[in-house]
């Protein structure tokens, strides 16, 4: 069965420092791959996604992600973090027909 | 474009009680999705809609749980004889019939079962 690890429950971070929250996968047919962000008190929100075509996929404030076939990896990106970052973030992923499958998600607590 | 929006946003219940709440997907989404998530993890699957066909159920979904989309617009989740372990957040999230699926979420409902 489709799996998805966030390696980090909870990563604290500077304000303007960069980050990185780790993202892998199971499957090793092809995937789709997602990430979602949930800001306190709020639904999830999409933030990035990757279909295919270009690896890197990158989000309108600043967030990117590279998809790593070999590695099976999604880790997501940003070189400065803001106050406002401060969320849950979840990778999921599809593949073939399978219902999207979440990680455990990884807590981002930006500090001023 | 008013977003999937999900009624109630909160509910306490006692134990045994039945439950129903309502999901309204993006209007021409043709496929709608029910998750639970609990404190710490990650939504888990529920079950799907393709219109009004409910295509996919997940072992999680127990005989208590029942889905309903009479219309292929609205959906309706209702949990019978809740039980504690039924405490969770219900999440609805829609989309359309793509090759990517992007799935737009709702605010969810949150249970409490006392």
């Amino acid at each position: 069965a489709q799996s998805v690890t966030q390696l980090d429950s909870q990563v604290p971070v500077f304000e303007e420092a960069p980050v990185e929250l780790r993202c892998n996968y199971s499957s090793s047919v092809s995937v789709y791959l997602f990430w979602y962000v949930q800001y306190p008190n709020q639904g999830l929100q999409l933030l990035l996604k990757y279909l295919s075509g270009s690896t890197l996929v990158e989000s309108i404030n600043g967030f990117e992600a590279e998809f790593n076939k070999s590695q099976t990896s999604f880790h997501l990106r940003k070189p400065s973090v803001h106050i406002s970052d401060t969320a849950e973030y979840f990778c999921a992923v599809i593949s073939g027909n399978t219902p999207l499958v979440f990680g455990k998600g990884t807590r981002l607590s930006v500090i001023a | 474009d008013t977003g999937v929006s999900q009624n109630p946003r909160h509910k306490i219940t006692k134990r045994g009680q039945n439950v129903t709440f309502r999901c309204d997907p993006i209007s021409e989404h043709n496929r709608l999705y029910w998750y639970r998530q609990t404190l710490g993890q990650g939504p888990e699957f529920l079950t799907y809609f393709q219109n009004e066909a409910q295509l996919e159920k997940s072992r999680l979904l127990s005989d208590r749980f029942s889905a309903e989309r009479p219309k292929g617009s609205f959906s309706t989740l209702e949990i019978q004889r809740t039980e504690q372990g039924d405490s969770a957040m219900y999440l609805c999230a829609s989309s359309l019939i793509t090759g990517g699926e992007t799935q737009y979420f709702g605010p969810g409902t949150r249970l409490l079962v006392l």
